[in-house]
């Protein structure tokens, strides 16, 4: 079974606007942790967020914020502000479990978001 | 450098050649991974170390993978008789906690 689903292949959003890009989850782990990764053309991963499975807020990042919903495993991002230079695929990730740094993360299949002027 | 180094960034192989792929993580990072990335999909784990100890090598696909740590900071990932399917982008990431940083990968085309 999927550990991570993203189910929007492709998403596009006009510049300044707020976009959410939607990812779910399944483990029956307690502790884990959620990650968002930007992957421009170039090819490298930049790091965005981070959700512990404990934390009782959500995560917020300057313009990138986790809309955490436990009960429902999903962990959806939202862009606000969109900018031309945030077209790039978008990879949900998920750690589990925490506390051990050894755990790889599991990928989604990303969403590539289009900004449009 | 601060960031994580891999090298070659392009690499293009005959079928039936090995290749090897280098990372050079961040300095003092204990943990490193490699993964491999298809075209138009997720990264998907091959192996993971700790210093120069291997401890997880399940998503190694075949006993042609094969990566080493010799000293506990650069790696090599090796493919022995290249295949056409081993075509992918190679990520490299070293962490010291829940994050991980990544290398911009080796873009592998096998012939």
């Amino acid at each position: 079974a999927q550990k991570i689903t993203q189910t929007q292949p492709g998403m596009f959003v006009q510049e300044k606007e707020a976009v959410t890009l939607d990812c779910t989850y399944d483990t029956s782990d307690q502790s884990y942790g959620l990650f968002w990764y930007k992957q421009p053309s170039s090819g490298e991963m930049i790091f965005l967020i981070y959700q512990g499975s404990y934390d009782e807020q959500n995560a917020t990042e300057g313009r990138y914020s986790l809309n955490f919903q436990k009960a429902r495993k999903s962990a959806n991002l939202v862009i606000s502000a969109s900018q031309l230079g945030d077209s790039a695929m978008y990879f949900c990730a998920m750690r589990e479990p925490l506390g051990i740094g050894n755990t790889p993360l599991v990928f989604g299949k990303g969403t590539r978001l289009s900004v449009i002027a | 450098g601060a960031g994580v180094s891999q090298s070659p960034r392009y690499k293009v192989a005959k079928r039936g050649q090995d290749v090897a792929l280098r990372c050079d993580p961040i300095s003092g990072h204990v943990s490193l991974f490699w993964y491999q990335q298809a075209l138009g999909q997720g990264p998907e784990f091959l192996t993971y170390f700790q210093n120069e100890a291997q401890l997880d090598k399940s998503g190694l696909p075949s006993d042609r993978f094969f990566a080493e740590r010799p000293e506990g900071s650069v790696s090599t990932l090796k493919i022995q008789r290249t295949q056409q399917e081993d075509s992918a982008v190679y990520l490299c990431a070293s962490s010291t906690s829940e994050e991980l940083f990544f290398g911009s990968g080796t873009q592998l085309s096998v012939l």
